[in-house]
């Protein structure tokens, strides 16, 4: 079946413009997770949707940073007034439900964000 | 804050050798731990978990080991394959947390045919 899926896969822009990343969830998983990934680092984690549930967005590292989801279905995350240091590979994962002592989370590709 | 930590950011080896990514954990009250391989332009992959009331588990060539006296987590993998060649993150879910992840800075390991 098809798993998660991301767009734009990459993206380039210019300091101080807004984008738009995509996450498309496998069908029927109700947790949905978006992290940051610079270069050679680990993932850092910025917003957890579970279900109708309000989402935790303790990681999200500035206001400029917001992140949408209807339902259990698509997610958006925002990135207004795009800085350089945002530059990072953008992850989304999904889950058939929020525990993930139980639950494997399943990553899309990506999308790699440059700014100029 | 606490972190999770890798000891050796490279490794190489031989294909065949067995292949061991450390990893150090300093939250103590996290109690599940995952191993995920990254590939280059894809997504983590999950290969192996680990919850903190075992000190081993295994899987297919893979086995993972972990120390909670001294906060340590290691993987092996058994006869590397060059596509074993990838970064390896380790992962716990953040003092006990039930959904949230903290991955540590990634091993990139190297098979040389």
């Amino acid at each position: 079946g098809a798993g998660v899926s991301q767009s734009p896969s990459n993206k380039v822009t210019e300091k101080g413009k807004d984008v738009e990343l995509r996450c498309d969830p496998i069908s029927g998983h109700t947790a949905l997770y978006w992290y940051r990934q610079r270069l050679g680092q680990g993932l850092e984690f910025l917003i957890y949707f579970q279900g109708n549930s309000a989402p935790d967005k303790s990681g999200l590292p500035s206001d400029r940073f917001s992140a949408e989801r209807t339902g259990e279905s698509v997610s958006t995350l925002t990135i207004q007034r795009t800085q350089q240091e945002d530059s990072a590979v953008y992850l989304c994962a999904s889950s058939p439900s929020g525990g993930i002592s139980y639950n494997e989370q399943f990553f899309g590709p990506g999308t790699r964000l440059t700014v100029l | 804050g606490e972190s999770v930590g890798l000891h050796l950011p490279t490794l190489s080896v031989q294909e065949g050798d067995n292949s061991i990514i450390n990893c150090a954990y300093s939250n103590s009250a996290s109690d599940y731990f995952i191993w995920y391989k990254q590939e280059s332009g894809k997504g983590p992959q999950f290969i192996i978990d680990i919850r903190s009331n075992m000190d081993k588990r295994q899987g297919q060539r893979v086995t993972v080991l972990l120390n909670k006296t001294v906060k340590h987590l290691s993987l092996q993998i058994a006869a590397t394959q060059p596509g074993d060649s990838a970064v390896y993150f380790c992962a716990e879910n953040s003092g006990g947390s039930n959904y949230k992840l903290t991955f540590g800075k990634g091993t990139l390991l190297t098979v040389n045919p």
